[in-house]
């Protein structure tokens, strides 16, 4: 089984800030079968990114994902007051397809 | 328009079943891998089941195998959960999502259904 960690477990920040997310695998997730997803309070998840770092239709290009085998990241170059949320990775190689325990971004 | 409802949560004692139902639309439903996730009171996301376009294979979580059954009828366009067995660890929001190809990564979810077992 692949556990995913992330760090750190809060960020806070102010809008037009930078925020860095990371997300690490205990082992190698191959082909970078690794996503990310915004939840925000009393809403379903929202899918970001796949395959590591392919953004999905419709996601501003704000939002960037990169990395391979054990570590990736999630990069928002501008936060913006919507962006304020709980993120969670996923990595979808190998069953079971858990997330990580998330990490939340909130205003400083 | 994808829409992905799910019904059939509510209470129920430790021990007893439950069968959740997610009725998808707006894509052509054979042709897509789907999940379950769930999401305890103020936790983070737990990914529960998965099932092929086909209906095989499935794939589980380790702390529900061998008490949930996930399965699909591709002519209903409807993905199932067959929860047995239930405890009290498992009350949470049960999501059903649609994968972009066949394995977990979900880009469309339902609104989500409340499961909540309690004596």
């Amino acid at each position: 089984e692949i556990v995913l960690t992330q760090s750190p477990g809060t960020l806070s920040l102010s809008p037009g800030e930078r925020a860095t997310l990371s997300c690490r695998a205990s082992q190698s997730v191959s082909r970078s079968y690794l996503a990310w997803y915004q939840q925000k309070p009393g809403q379903a998840p929202r899918l970001l990114i796949y395959g590591a770092s392919s953004r999905v239709t419709g996601i501003p290009d704000r939002f960037s994902g990169s990395g391979s085998g054990t570590d990736f990241t999630l990069t928002i170059s501008r936060l913006e007051p919507e962006d304020f949320a709980v993120y969670y990775c996923q990595q979808y190689d190998i069953s079971p397809w858990r997330f990580g325990q998330g990490t939340k971004v909130e205003f400083k | 328009e994808v829409q992905l409802l799910e019904s059939g949560g509510g209470l129920e004692q430790p021990g007893g079943s439950l069968r959740l139902s997610c009725a998808a639309s707006g894509f052509i439903f054979s042709n897509y891998g789907m999940s379950w996730v769930r999401q305890a009171p103020g936790k983070g996301l737990e990914w529960v089941s998965g099932i092929r376009e086909s209906g095989a294979p499935t794939y589980y979580a380790d702390s529900v195998k061998g008490r949930f059954t996930i399965s699909r009828d591709n002519s209903k366009n409807t993905l199932y959960l067959q929860m047995n067995s239930l405890r009290v660890e498992d009350t949470a929001i049960y999501y059903c999502g649609k994968s972009q190809g066949w394995a977990g990564d979900l880009n469309y979810w339902g609104q989500g259904t409340l499961v909540t077992v309690s004596s």
